[in-house]
């Protein structure tokens, strides 16, 4: 079962306006989100984080909001920039567990029109 | 540069054979993790050491895959046996216990191909 969802496979938007992605997850257990970014042959990069006791954090460019109550969170990139064409993953984790493991969404691949 | 690296990073190989995986992960992180990652999924997750000591294993590492991480440091990740099936991207993560230490840093990856 898929334990976070990104429903959308890909998203367009043109150079300088707002990009949304969007995440689901079912586990209530999860108490902290990361999102990674993916270039093609690279591995993911740490893009930007949130903890459950907190509903939004943001750094720079790039905002993450959590509404636990719907289980949904969403990242927002103002302004989009063509270098921010890359597969973007949601990454859930659930902090009471013994590993720290992350379960991961099947990714968003977002394209940033000039 | 001082972050997660692994070696190699394409490997094709004939089924049935066997191979090996290394990552070293960034010097002064004691947790190390395995992902595998198939073409339209995210990664999922393989393995974790807490320095040496493999603390827990999905059930997606069959008996045919075997990780270690001997002195706390680098970990190895074998594979016996191959199968068409374990072709995917290997992702080595290493992350810093303590406070602060959410975030896991990944290596770039080795594609595996098996023909």
């Amino acid at each position: 079962d898929q334990q976070v969802k990104q429903n959308s496979p890909s998203l367009s938007v043109q150079e300088g306006r707002i990009s949304i992605l969007n995440c689901d997850y079912t586990n209530s257990m999860f108490d902290y989100f990361l999102w990674y970014k993916k270039y093609p042959a690279e591995g993911p990069t740490f893009l930007i984080s949130i903890s459950s006791i907190k509903d939004k954090n943001e750094d720079g460019r790039f905002t993450v909001f959590l509404n636990k109550s719907a289980k949904h969170l969403s990242l927002h990139i103002v302004p989009s920039q063509p270098g921010d064409s890359a597969v973007y993953f949601c990454a859930a984790r659930n902090s009471g567990g013994s590993n720290y493991k992350l379960t991961f969404g099947k990714g968003t691949l977002l394209t940033v029109n000039p | 540069d001082t972050g997660v690296s692994q070696d190699p990073r394409h490997k094709i190989t004939k089924r049935g054979q066997n191979v090996t995986f290394r990552c070293d992960p960034i010097s002064e992180h004691n947790r190390l993790y395995w992902y595998r990652q198939t073409l339209g999924q995210g990664p999922e997750f393989l393995t974790y050491f807490q320095n040496e000591a493999q603390l827990e294993k999905s059930r997606l590492l069959s008996n045919r895959f075997s990780a270690e991480r001997p002195k706390g440091s680098f970990s190895t990740l074998e594979i016996q046996r191959t199968e068409q099936g374990d072709s995917a991207m290997y992702l080595c993560a290493s992350s810093l216990k303590g406070q602060g230490s959410n975030e896991q840093f990944f290596g770039p990856g080795t594609r595996l191909t098996v023909l």
